[in-house]
């Protein structure tokens, strides 16, 4: 079983709306947790980082975190087509440097 | 943007032969990692550096060997290439062990 789990997609959503993207994890040791960015053929950006429970919002960007039921999230509000990208969750688990990656969710914006 | 470069950016080599991948950061980080992206399988860890001759395995370690003498290269080597390891290659770093990464453009290595 992957450490980090993800839904592949890919998630459709018409532009304005607002894109749910949701991660789990297994390790409740987990302390820190990222999303990222992938356009195709490109390297992954970093959006969020988030390392207690509760929200975080940077712009049109919320990420949410609960411990107690062992999953991340990120909202993307008023949606883009330039949103449309692969979108991964990371957390750092089973060391303090490695981080593992889901397999990331495919976001498509359609206009 | 982070300073990450990455060597070569494209490389298509045969089977059997010695690899080795470059990566090269200007902004003084600690950590450094290697990272294999595959379909269905997502960035996977192969090594990581947490100091100058300091490093790690990650999950897919086997078959690639690291290097690390000076605090701003980290050399992936694949000692005898094999088809299964034809990937895009990610070298990223880090501040912090515990904090987000920053990823170089990636290289694409075809073994035939």
């Amino acid at each position: 079983q992957k450490e980090v789990e993800q839904n592949s997609g890919p998630l459709s959503v018409p532009e304005g709306a607002i894109a749910s993207l949701n991660c789990t994890y297994s390790d409740r040791g987990s302390q820190s947790f990222f999303w990222y960015r992938q356009y195709s053929g490109k390297s992954p950006e970093l959006i969020m980082s988030i390392y207690s429970n509760g929200d975080k919002e940077d712009g049109r960007f919320t990420a949410q975190l609960n411990k107690a039921s062992q999953y991340v999230s990120l909202l993307i509000r008023d949606s883009q087509p330039s949103d449309s990208a692969t979108y991964l969750c990371a957390g750092i688990s089973g060391g303090y440097q490695k981080v593992t990656f889901g397999t990331g969710t495919k976001l498509q914006v359609i206009p | 943007d982070a300073g990450i470069t990455q060597s070569p950016r494209h490389k298509v080599t045969e089977t059997g032969t010695p690899v080795t991948l470059r990566c090269h950061q200007t902004e003084n980080h600690r950590y450094m990692y290697w990272y294999r992206q595959d379909p269905g399988h997502g960035l996977r860890l192969i090594h990581y550096s947490y100091g100058v001759k300091d490093t790690d395995k990650g999950e897919v370690s086997d078959g690639y060997s690291v290097s690390r003498s000076k605090t701003e290269d980290f050399l992936l080597t694949l000692e005898s290439a094999t088809s299964s390891q034809t990937s895009v290659y990610f070298c990223a770093i880090s501040e912090e062990g515990h904090g987000p990464q920053h990823f170089g453009d990636g290289t694409r290595l075809s073994i035939l």
